[in-house]
């Protein structure tokens, strides 16, 4: 099983600011890496998509890159809609997999 | 519109049995793998199983295998995932999404609790 390992566990950011979260996969999921938005009450919302395709109607602010074992999301400048709960996820390998999330919070 | 509904939570005791229904909308349902994530009470998401999108292959997280089990309608743009011998720590909100590599259409979630 491939362990999805996110730092940091909550990171505070003003809005404006740039945030930047890590994934990191115990063995390689080559691209094959998504990343998910997640608010209080509400379903998780697809984001990135093979490491770094964002997914429809996601804002560019968003980005990811990284491949094989170490991945990351960039929040050019954070909106107030923006404060959440972040997941990757692999599908490299079965079973599928997510990191335990990070919750961006304002500062 | 594009829209996942489930339904069949509730609450159930240890050892106890529960289906679960996703009815799909606004898209070809036949056309797309189909999968079930939970999520514990203030917990992070879990994988719990993925449907090919004929039906032939089913895949299962080794938590839940030997007592879950995923299935399909296409006809009927049903998703079903039967829930056996329950435990206390199968305790989540079900989502049914839409894919694996990139679940791009997620339902509300049904909540099952699990508890005597």
């Amino acid at each position: 099983e491939i362990v999805m390992t996110q730092s940091p566990a909550t990171l505070s950011v003003s809005p404006g600011e740039r945030a930047t979260l890590s994934c990191r996969a115990s063995q390689s999921a080559s691209s094959n890496l998504t990343w998910y938005q997640q608010k209080p009450g509400q379903a998780p919302r697809l984001l990135v998509y093979g490491a770094s395709t964002r997914a429809t109607g996601i804002p560019a602010r968003f980005s990811g890159s990284g491949s094989g074992t170490e991945f990351t999301l960039t929040i050019s400048s954070l909106q107030s809609e923006d404060f959440a709960v972040y997941y990757c996820q692999q599908y490299n390998n079965w079973p599928l997999t997510f990191g335990q999330g990070t919750r961006v919070e304002i500062k | 519109e594009v829209q996942l509904v489930e339904s069949g939570g509730g609450l159930v005791k240890p050892g106890g049995s529960l289906r679960l229904s996703c009815a799909a909308s606004g898209f070809t349902f036949s056309s797309y793998t189909m999968s079930w994530v939970r999520q514990a009470p203030g917990k992070g998401l879990e994988w719990v199983s993925s449907i090919s999108s004929s039906g032939s292959y089913q895949f299962y997280a080794d938590s839940v295998k030997g007592r879950f089990t995923i299935s399909r309608e296409n006809p009927k743009n049903s998703l079903y995932l039967q829930m056996n011998s329950l435990r206390a720590e199968d305790t989540a909100v079900y989502y049914c999404a839409r894919g694996l590599s990139g679940m791009d259409v997620w339902g509300q979630g049904t909540t099952v609790t699990v508890s005597s």
